[in-house]
């Protein structure tokens, strides 16, 4: 089944605990990209990637890393979480130049 | 980046026909425009995609002016289950900048 897989679904952590949420598709497409969403604002882009080992800065990029080493996978990284980075996560992908775009189930994270 | 802007809300009763209407003044000549729907707690599904004139598919069709400054999703005789958020996209046929904005509340009710 083509599926773009989020990990974890849910966490609760606490300011400047590093963490990683992970992704990865099945679909074998160039494009990944991470939005967040947050009420009243839509879902915003935070990075993207055309590709492995390229990547670019959506919307809202500060407080976030990502990387792109393999086709599949492309984790979101918070180095010093804050409060102000609670919110419900999506990664999606997509072939080049193309839509639609697949995205996963979510991921919401509660930074106290 | 073309912004684009929606009707935060809408209401109709099922087996109507909804028509939701985007605004997107500064649309270049390549872009595309691209509806997504989207259910509590889950990630947007593609929905129709256009450049101009009409495009229909199985569960939308979608209306673009000549001047393409706007563009309306349909949906035909809705039911209980279309009750979700519907963004539109305005963006170059690479897409890989994405503007999603706050999207428009759809409430369906029997």
């Amino acid at each position: 089944e083509a599926q773009v897989t989020q990990n974890p679904r849910y966490l609760i952590t606490v300011t400047g605990k590093k963490l990683t949420v992970t992704c990865s598709q099945n679909m074998n497409h160039e494009y990944m990209s991470w939005y967040r969403q947050d009420p009243g604002l839509g879902l915003r882009q935070i990075y993207y990637s055309m590709n492995v080992e390229v990547t670019d800065k959506g919307d809202v990029p500060e407080g976030y890393k990502v990387s792109r080493k393999e086709k599949r996978n492309f984790p979101l990284i918070l180095e010093s979480p804050s409060p102000n980075q609670t919110s419900l996560y999506f990664c999606a992908s997509s072939p080049p130049g193309s839509q639609p775009q697949h995205f996963g189930d979510g991921t919401r994270l509660s930074i106290l | 980046l073309a912004k684009t802007t929606q009707p935060i809300s809408m209401d109709s009763y099922e087996g109507q026909e909804v028509n939701i209407t985007c605004s997107h003044n500064n649309i270049a000549t390549n872009d595309y425009i691209t509806w997504y729907q989207q259910f509590p707690s889950q990630g947007p599904r593609f929905i129709i995609q256009g450049y101009k004139t009409k495009v229909t598919n199985e569960v939308a069709s979608l209306f673009i002016p000549a001047d393409r400054k706007s563009s309306t999703l349909s949906l035909p005789r809705v039911s209980l289950s279309d009750t979700a958020v519907y963004y539109c996209l305005v963006g170059d046929k690479n897409f890989n900048k994405f503007y999603f904005g706050s999207g428009t509340k759809l409430n369906v009710k029997p």
